[in-house]
């Protein structure tokens, strides 16, 4: 059973343009979480998301940043109009339902540079 | 809102010898988790032992035990018989076990082996 798969895992864009993120959960996961890692501080909750649905955006920047993990297809973190504060890891997990006990497993990341 | 604090930036320990890494914690919840993650270099995020609140007894896995003080919400990782392969940064987490489930983290600590 393959990992959590994020691509790609290196990044580049320049200032204004868009990044597109992409996360495959864990087979037979439905339940995805977006976490960013700025350098040198730990990872900060950003989204988390069901199939087809949001149901935590709390962490979300308000503009520029979106989520979605679409029936079928990997969950893809949409960020426009990059600036060099977007600079970071980015992180997803993922885990198979929800409840007590429940583990949640983590891809290898993506790491954004604006440049 | 939870927070974790890990007030120890840096820490270095002689390879054989044992280490303690700190984390407090706030919270007003009774039932949660705590988790110990390890980030090596490849920045994968590697599970390293959890923790149940409502549970008494002290996690333990191979040569990494946790002292957990629920009231004094602290949650100190010991590292025994410490090998080179353990030089990583390590983060405390905090998850309530009602509705999201998501992961609050600490900044870190960045440990390193002295052979």
């Amino acid at each position: 059973n393959a990992g959590v798969m994020q691509n790609p895992r290196h990044l580049v864009r320049r200032r204004g343009q868009e990044a597109r993120l992409r996360c495959s959960p864990m087979k037979g996961h439905s339940h995805v979480y977006w976490y960013r890692q700025l350098p040198e501080e730990g990872l900060k909750f950003m989204v988390y998301l069901q199939k087809e649905n949001i149901i935590d955006e709390s962490g979300m920047p308000k503009e520029r940043f979106s989520a979605e993990f679409p029936k079928e297809g990997p969950s893809i973190l949409r960020i426009q109009q990059v600036v060099r504060g977007d600079s970071a890891a980015y992180f997803c997990a993922s885990s198979p339902n929800r409840g007590r006990g429940t583990e949640a497993f983590f891809g290898q990341g993506t790491r954004l540079t604006v440049v | 809102a939870q927070t974790v604090t890990q007030s120890q930036p840096e820490m270095s320990v002689q390879e054989a010898e044992t280490v303690t890494l700190s984390c407090t914690y706030d919270t007003s919840e009774s039932d949660y988790y705590l988790f110990w993650y390890k980030q090596p270099p490849s920045r994968q995020m590697i599970l390293v032992i959890r923790q149940e609140a409502y549970k008494q007894q002290n996690a333990t896995e191979n040569r990494f035990s946790v002292n957990f003080q629920k009231a004094a919400k602290s949650f100190s990782l010991k590292i025994s018989d410490s090998q080179l392969g353990d030089a990583a940064m390590y983060f405390c987490a905090y998850r309530t076990n009602f509705g999201n489930e998501k992961l609050t983290f600490g900044t870190g600590t960045r440990l390193t082996i002295i052979p």
